[in-house]
């Protein structure tokens, strides 16, 4: 239980061009998804927090027009990078928080999604 | 941003040797968890402890969640060459769920 996948696993793209990564609770319903950055070497970065229905909360220094999050579903968040630069190439992971109808803290990671902008 | 100290940041060992990583925090958590990453992969969910002065064990693994919510261990007993990965440490904000990370640690156990 507890699945999380991400779509696409790795992207090559164009310096310029917008890419799309999906993120998805497959048993279990997520009040909220996170989305993390992860550069070799290091621990994981957070950049926004996405409740379903609402806009996304983004970390300080986290650019909102570069970064556009959509929580359409209690099961799909999705991070679309416009305008990708090579500076944006990067380890990029999502995680979950199920909906448990109490608290829970507790978050399920994707896979991750490897970008690289060319 | 609540921070969390992890020591060490490397740890290399024989297999069958003893090991502990430690998390560190001036702050309280309303809970502590521990993931391991592979190489290219995403953290996978090791434990999650919430009550002061809780001890969860996980076959060789025991985690220990410190009576202030503020720090823990990870202790493995006779590692395996299986235990090889980035041990990291996320601690939860009472009010936003939020996790801080901590650096990670990287175990390698030789075989």
């Amino acid at each position: 239980g507890a699945v999380v996948s991400q779509h696409p696993s790795w992207v090559i793209c164009k310096s310029g061009t917008s890419v799309k990564i999906e993120c998805r609770s497959l048993d279990f319903q997520a009040t909220t998804m996170f989305w993390y950055r992860q550069f070799p070497k290091q621990s994981l970065m957070l950049m926004a927090t996405s409740n379903e229905g609402s806009k996304a909360t983004y970390e300080q220094g986290v650019e909102k027009d570069k970064f556009l999050i959509n929580h359409a579903s209690l099961t799909l968040s999705t991070l679309t990078v416009t305008s990708a630069h090579p500076e944006d190439s990067s380890f990029y992971i999502c995680s979950a928080r199920p909906w448990t109808g109490g608290r829970t803290d507790t978050q399920y990671f994707g896979p991750g999604t490897r970008l690289t902008v060319l | 941003t609540q921070l969390l100290e992890q020591s060490p940041q490397f740890l290399s060992i024989q297999e069958g040797e003893n090991l502990t990583v430690y998390c560190n925090s001036s702050s309280v958590f309303s809970s502590l968890q521990w993931y391991r990453q592979e190489p290219g992969e995403g953290p996978v969910l090791l434990v999650t402890v919430v009550t002061g002065g809780e001890v969860k064990k996980l076959k060789r693994l025991t985690f220990q969640f410190g009576d202030a919510r503020k720090d823990s261990s990870l202790h493995i007993t006779a590692a395996q060459p299986g235990d090889t990965g980035l041990y990291l440490c996320a601690g939860a904000s009472s009010n936003d769920y939020k996790l801080s990370f901590g650096a990670g640690t990287t175990v390698t156990v030789r075989a």
